[in-house]
C-alpha cells in the first residue's frame, strides 16, 4: 500500500448508489490483496481478497479489481447501506507468515 | 471462526509507567502474530512480527526496549509499553496468522491513553 498518509480522504455516496474506493500498491512483489472495513474504535474486519493471478473477484455486494500492470486495487460495493459508513483500507502481502502493508485508507460516509 | 482478542481493550495509565497488552488467538494456533499502531485518522503501520518461541522482529524506527513483545505460546503474544509517554498514546492492533494462504485474523485493538 502507500505510505501512511497524514488524513483519510473521504467518499460520500447515497445510500442505494454503488461505490468505488481505489488503492495503489507499491510492492510488485507481493501476490495477495485484502480489503478490510474499520469501524470507529474498532479493529480491522476482513471484506474480500484476491490473489495476483486473478484480475476480478467477486463477493456478496463487493467486488475487488485487481490491476497489476499499474499496481492497483479497487474495491466496489453495489448498493451502499448506511452500515457500510467505515474507513476502508487495502492491503498488501507477499505470503503466509508476512505482515500486512496497509493503504492510507478512505472514509466511506454514506448518506440517506 | 478464527478469533483474536485483544485485553485490555483500553487502558489509561499515567506517564512513566508500564503497560502490557495481550493477544491471544482463541480457537487457533498462531506461528506468528504481528504488532500494529494506528494514529488518529491514519492507517495501521506495523511495530514488529513476533514468533512464538522466538525474538521478535521490530519495524525500522520501532525501539525494542521500548516495545516488548512476548510470544511464549502459539495462542499469545503480549506487548509491553514500557516507561509511557504521551507520545505513546493509540490505539495498539494485533494479528494473527491464519492457516489460509497469506490471511491474517485481527484482534479489537487496545486503546491506551498515557496522562
Amino acid at each position: 500500500g502507500e505510505s501512511v498518509g497524514l488524513h483519510l480522504p473521504t467518499l460520500s455516496v447515497q445510500e442505494g448508489d454503488n461505490s468505488i474506493i481505489n488503492c495503489a500498491y507499491s510492492n510488485s512483489a507481493s501476490d495477495y490483496f485484502i480489503w478490510y472495513k474499520q469501524e470507529s474504535g474498532k479493529g480491522p474486519q476482513f471484506i474480500i481478497d484476491i490473489r495476483s493471478n486473478m484480475d476480478k473477484r467477486q463477493g456478496q455486494r463487493v467486488t475487488v479489481l485487481l490491476n497489476k500492470t499499474v499496481k492497483h486495487l479497487s474495491l466496489q460495493i453495489a448498493a451502499t447501506q448506511p452500515g457500510d459508513s467505515a474507513v476502508y483500507f487495502c492491503a498488501e502481502n507477499m505470503g503466509s507468515g508476512y505482515a500486512l502493508n496497509f493503504g492510507k485508507g478512505t472514509s466511506l460516509l454514506v448518506t440517506p | 471462526g478464527a478469533v483474536v482478542s485483544q485485553h485490555p481493550s483500553w487502558v489509561i495509565c499515567k506517564s512513566g509507567t508500564s503497560v502490557k497488552i495481550e493477544c491471544r488467538s482463541l480457537d487457533f494456533q498462531a506461528t506468528t502474530m504481528f504488532w500494529y499502531r494506528q494514529f488518529p485518522k491514519q492507517s495501521l503501520m506495523l511495530m514488529a512480527t513476533s514468533n512464538e518461541g522466538s525474538k521478535a522482529t521490530y519495524e525500522q524506527g520501532v525501539e525494542k526496549d521500548k516495545f516488548l513483545i512476548n510470544h511464549a505460546s502459539l495462542t499469545l503474544s503480549t506487548l509491553t509499553v514500557t516507561s509511557a509517554h504521551p507520545e505513546d498514546s493509540s490505539f495498539y492492533i494485533c494479528s494473527a496468522s491464519g492457516q489460509r494462504y497469506g490471511e491474517q485474523y485481527f484482534g479489537p485493538g487496545t486503546r491506551l491513553t498515557v496522562t
